[in-house]
């Protein structure tokens, strides 16, 4: 997979932005970067993916910069529930094989 | 509704004994992973399979072993060389178009 690096815990007052940074330096012009997010230790939830351009759902928007090598996830308004452990992948795909692995994340903290 | 099952959801075993965990997906995906998360941790990867009947080690396959027979089915034995098993395990798949999908989990606990 594509190595990404992410900060291991970041704060964040709640209703305020979460900015959530993810580099990958080592990315392929076509493979994808995903966002999950994972609460005490259940299953990690689908957030959002991109490619090249910027991404927006209901839950999150990311921004890819132009070169690709890295990205934010914002979570506009960010709640006590948004509290989790957030995961950047790009699953990167060698042969027939895809290896798909997750780095360490970061633990967002919403502060009331 | 597609999705992935595992179960049980909580298992416990004695030292020595060695236990499946059942990972079922009706996504038809052809990629399924098995992880490991120990408390305060990330997710580290056991073992995956492409398709059926092959699979590869991931980075901590020691004390694990996993069979392909069927593109719906992707167990997990936990065996007895396996010396602190006791963790949280998730099986995930993976569409041809890279959304990964995620099962709920299992607890296992040595007692």
């Amino acid at each position: 997979d594509a190595k990404t690096t992410q900060p291991p815990s970041m704060d964040c007052a709640e209703g305020r932005a979460a900015n959530l940074p993810c580099n990958h330096s080592t990315i392929s012009g076509n493979e994808y970067v995903y966002w999950y997010r994972q609460i005490h230790s259940q299953g990690p939830q689908y957030i959002i993916h991109g490619l090249k351009n910027n991404e927006t759902n209901e839950m999150a928007s990311l921004i890819i910069t132009e070169d690709r090598k890295s990205s934010t996830l914002i979570l506009p308004h960010a709640t006590l529930r948004d509290t989790a452990v957030y995961y950047c992948i790009v699953p990167r795909s060698s042969g027939s094989a895809r290896q798909l692995t997750f780095g360490s994340g970061t633990q967002l903290t919403v502060l009331p | 509704d597609g999705g992935i099952t595992q179960s049980p959801k909580y298992l416990f075993r004695k030292e020595g004994q060695n236990v499946t965990l059942s990972c079922e997906q009706n996504l038809n995906h052809d990629a399924m992973y098995w992880y490991r998360q120990d408390p305060g941790q990330g997710l580290r990867l056991i073992y995956y399979s492409q398709i059926v009947n092959d699979f590869q080690k991931g980075d901590i396959a020691e004390g694990y072993s996993v069979s392909r027979e069927k593109k719906e089915s992707f167990p997990l034995t936990v065996t007895s060389a396996q010396k602190n098993p006791t963790a949280f395990y998730l099986c995930a798949s993976i569409s041809p178009g890279n959304t990964i999908y995620f099962g709920e989990g299992s607890w296992l606990t040595v007692v």
